[in-house]
């Protein structure tokens, strides 16, 4: 999976109950994402980060949270649980150069469950 | 605004016959990557290809296929005599940016059985 952690892989959450899901790289890519995947919708982007210190929305960014304060690290934080935010989650790095074209890898997903 | 639209939402195929999945696209860039992931029934995505909008020469690798055609915005993959471990959804996608700092936009999938 190109380097990318994602922490924890299963949970289950209660309504209105907050956690962060953890994204770690060790390839030093400058481009970090989240997409969560639901059935029949492919998937579709939360929030992204081109760099440290630096994030922006997604398709998708409402009632989630990032920050990058460093290269390594991107993680995604549910402010207030939500069952609509059962979902699996993706982080996702890559390369800003031409030459790979920003081809993104996946990290092995995350399992979110809210009841 | 880009878009990439599987129609097949779901195919099934014998095993060893060939299939080929559908992609289409659209954008208003004139510079543009597109991507095929797969995703098989333990969940990880799995990068296959990467075509940039300059190379238009189809790829072949081993018994995958890529053709693409931008007259038809359409970038279709194809597997030769197919086999029950290609069972997975395919993801097909799309990014106009080629700094890197443009998010993927994804097909919703096509999900692949290949019975034996």
């Amino acid at each position: 999976n190109a380097g990318v952690t994602q922490t924890p892989k299963f949970q289950v959450l209660k309504t209105g109950q907050s956690m962060t899901l953890q994204c770690a790289q060790d390839m030093n890519h400058e481009y970090m994402s989240w997409y969560r995947q639901d059935p029949g919708m492919g998937l579709r982007l939360i929030h992204y980060s081109v760099g440290a210190g630096i994030t922006d929305q997604g398709e998708v960014p409402n009632g989630y949270n990032v920050s990058r304060s460093t290269t390594e690290d991107f993680p995604l934080r549910l402010l207030s649980a939500a069952p609509s935010q059962t979902s699996v989650y993706f982080c996702a790095i890559s390369e800003s150069r031409w030459e790979t074209g920003n081809t993104i890898y996946f990290g092995e997903g995350s399992w979110l469950t809210v009841v | 605004a880009q878009k990439v639209t599987q129609a097949q939402t779901e195919i099934s195929v014998v095993e060893k016959e060939d299939v080929t999945l559908d992609c289409v696209y659209e954008t208003r860039d004139t510079t543009y990557y597109l991507f095929w992931y797969k995703q098989p029934p333990s969940g990880e995505l799995v990068f296959l290809i990467r075509r940039n909008s300059f190379d238009e020469q189809n790829e072949i690798s081993g018994r995958y296929s890529w053709n693409f055609q931008k007259s038809t915005s359409s970038f279709n993959f194809t597997i030769t005599a197919s086999q029950v471990v290609d069972s997975a959804v395919y993801f097909c996608a799309l990014s106009e940016d080629r700094s890197g700092n443009t998010p993927l936009v994804f097909g919703k999938g096509t999900r692949l059985s290949v019975i034996a």
